[in-house]
């Protein structure tokens, strides 16, 4: 069936490099994506979102980058710091009504020093 | 803290039990959300309700329910618990029901264990 899914499911980066995290997702019908951080014990954390009529948002860090053509989802994290070890989820939106966010399953990111 | 209050944060049952996990959204927000998070899982979409009425399901089983009352808290409740509904439960809350840029402000979690 249709899902979220990400490339890799761990990634190492050091300290000061740069992170870039992907997702590809099946539904060409979704509009609206959102990426989140979840530390440990804690619940997900809002990073960043874009919508389909958009191929690149950037934050404070953070970019996030679309591409409809291959259904492709990039976060990329400038300056990795030792805060940003976490797991990270891509979600996109579905369906008529509300927020029916897909989550995909997740991408360990850790930061080594 | 997000605003999303869940309540309780660790709860620790038998199989055959049933619970109650209770979510207090954001001021504001009028739809709340449950999702289930079992050990290295991703996030998966239970149910939602939008002002007091489901707006949409997910993959919940017939033993779960849910129901979001007049002051906009929402309860799930989980029955004949088995080992396996062992997991992280969130509720995640956002502003409105309908389609567009509605991003999800979710709560810690309540973590359950079925022994």
């Amino acid at each position: 069936g249709e899902s979220v899914g990400l490339h890799l499911p761990t990634l190492s980066v050091q300290e000061g490099d740069n992170s870039i995290i992907n997702c590809a997702y099946s539904n060409s019908a979704s509009d609206y994506f959102i990426w989140y951080k979840q530390e440990s014990g804690k619940g997900p954390q809002f990073i960043i979102d874009i919508r389909s009529n958009m191929d690149k948002r950037q934050g404070q860090r953070v970019t996030v980058l679309l591409n409809k053509t291959v259904k492709h989802l990039s976060l990329q994290i400038a300056a990795t710091q030792p805060g940003d070890s976490a797991v990270y989820f891509c979600a996109e939106s579905r369906g008529n009504y509300g927020q029916n966010f897909v989550f995909g399953p997740g991408t360990r990111l850790s930061v080594l020093p | 803290d997000s605003g999303v209050t869940q309540t309780p944060k660790h709860l620790i049952t038998a199989t055959g039990q049933r619970v109650t996990l209770r979510c207090s959204p954001r001021s504001g927000d009028l739809s709340v959300y449950w999702y289930q998070q079992s050990l290295d899982q991703g996030l998966q979409f239970l149910i939602q309700y939008y002002n007091g009425e489901e707006r949409a399901k997910g993959n919940i089983l017939e033993r779960f329910s849910a129901q979001q009352f007049p002051d906009l808290h929402s309860e799930l409740n989980l029955s004949s618990l088995e080992l396996g509904d062992s997991a992280l439960y969130f509720c995640a809350s956002s502003p409105a029901g309908g389609s567009g840029a509605n991003v999800l402000t979710f709560g810690a979690g309540s973590r359950l264990t079925v022994l």
